[in-house]
């Protein structure tokens, strides 16, 4: 019930396609969905988030689609660049104990070749 | 650059060693993580303070000792680690309030020799 379940493990996009990445999760006491970008030897960090009371959020090139009745969210980069080349976390968040805990999927390998 | 600033971003140690990570954070965030995380592995929460005080520890072995000695910072005590330690540890901060994301610091690199 704590998982969150992220496919692809790796994916490899051609410059200016688009980049999907899924997830899933099974509990519903998850309220907030974070997606964060990992580059090597850095921290994750956040890219955009979503409340499960929205389909939906763009930022720029990256969007959130959310199916709360599914409990399914994925991420899309339009027109993907190599800088976008990195590791790709979703994750779930609970609030308890007077702090979040985030549960994160596997991680998504994202390469874009020029 | 990140707002969570971690120290050192290497380190080296042995197995009889005693060492600290340190974290701070000036965004006025009350709740502090620590995260360990390997290689191509997703970050593994180990402890959480909110408002100071240790609100979550995941079950983490003694050798690993958290302290918050105030609202900005953090720190890891490390003593008679193993090799299976070795490790990226992360510390992340967030607001209290519904919808605010957690922040993470780069990290510092643990290699137990």
């Amino acid at each position: 019930q704590q998982q969150v379940k992220q496919s692809p493990q790796s994916l490899i996009v051609q410059k200016g396609g688009i980049s999907i990445i899924n997830c899933a999760y099974e509990n519903t006491a998850f309220d907030y969905f974070p997606w964060y970008q990992q580059f090597p030897g850095k921290g994750p960090a956040l890219l955009i988030a979503i409340r499960p009371d929205v389909s939906e959020k763009k930022e720029g090139r990256f969007t959130i689609s959310f199916n709360k009745s599914a409990k399914q969210f994925s991420l899309h980069i339009m027109d993907s660049q190599p800088g976008d080349s990195a590791t790709y976390f979703c994750a779930a968040r609970r609030l308890g104990q007077g702090a979040q805990k985030l549960v994160f999927g596997q991680g998504t390998r994202l390469t874009i070749n020029p | 650059d990140t707002e969570v600033t971690q120290t050192p971003k290497h380190l080296v140690m042995g197995m009889t060693n005693k060492k600290s990570l340190k974290c701070e954070q000036h965004m006025g965030h009350r709740a502090m993580y620590w995260y360990k995380q390997k290689a191509k592995k997703p970050p593994e929460l180990m402890f959480v303070y909110s408002y100071e005080k240790l609100s979550i520890n995941e079950s983490v072995p003694s050798r690993f000792s958290p302290e918050c000695p105030n609202s900005s910072l953090l720190n890891l005590h490390l003593h008679a680690l193993q090799p299976e330690d070795s490790a990226l540890y992360l510390c992340a901060s967030s607001q209290d309030t519904l919808y605010q994301p957690q922040h993470f610091g780069d990290g510092t690199r643990l290699s137990i020799l």
